[in-house]
């Protein structure tokens, strides 16, 4: 299997400008997280979706940021406008719906945000 | 709400030298405990896990074992290696059936030849 996939792999932007990432979950898996990872925090799950539904997005940032999940194998992350301080590196990961079913990461998204 | 502490770090060791990570939890229910490691540059992929009490996971001479009665999920290696040079963290997956992982701060183990 290819794995999760995530595009672009380095974003560099200047502040004010919309930015989107994009991930390919494994094909069969119905469950999708969006991750940010700083110095700073850590690691912090954005939200997450089952079956291309939102279940959880109380760890969004702030109303500048979007996530959609419009089929199974296709989801955004958008961030309008950008801030420097949203420069991070951004995971996706996906897993099927069971509580000890492991997450599969993608090889992460780095935003720069000038 | 669920929570996973793990020991500060970084850790510097010298090749061959035994390795523990401690790490702890908080959750309700029964949650299932793994253990993930990102190499440089890399996302994040599973090391091992463990389901329920007693449970020992274990991979590449890595091992946890799931305690209940301490709430602890230390990770051991008896001989590391300079390329065990990585991020660790520790994550618990609550019992409902979302699957989301609660995480740890993780911790830089970097390995000495």
């Amino acid at each position: 299997d290819a794995g999760v996939i995530q595009s672009p792999r380095h974003e560099v932007t200047e502040m004010g400008q919309e930015v989107t990432l994009r991930c390919k979950p494994i094909s069969g898996h119905n469950s999708l997280f969006w991750y940010r990872q700083t110095m700073m925090r850590g690691l912090e799950l954005l939200i997450y979706f089952n079956n291309n539904v939102p279940i959880d997005d109380s760890g969004m940032p702030e109303d500048r940021f979007s996530a959609k999940m419009p089929n199974a194998s296709f989801s955004t992350l958008k961030i309008q406008p950008s801030e420097p301080r949203d420069s991070a590196v951004y995971f996706c990961a996906s897993s099927t719906t069971s509580g000890s079913d492991t997450q599969y990461f993608g090889p992460g998204t780095r935003l720069t945000v000038l | 709400g669920d929570s996973v502490t793990q020991m500060e770090g970084p850790v510097t060791l010298s090749e061959e030298a035994f390795l523990t990570i401690n790490c702890t939890y908080t959750a309700t229910g029964y949650p299932s405990l793994f253990w993930y490691v990102q190499y440089p540059g890399e996302g994040l992929q599973l090391l091992l896990k463990a389901t329920k009490a007693d449970d020992k996971g274990s991979n590449k001479g890595f091992e946890a074992t799931y305690r209940k009665e301490t709430t602890s999920f230390h990770l051991e290696k008896g001989s590391v290696q300079v390329s065990d040079s990585a991020v660790y963290f520790c994550a618990l997956s609550d019992s409902g059936a979302n699957s989301k992982l609660t995480f740890g701060k993780g911790i830089t183990l970097s390995v000495r030849p």
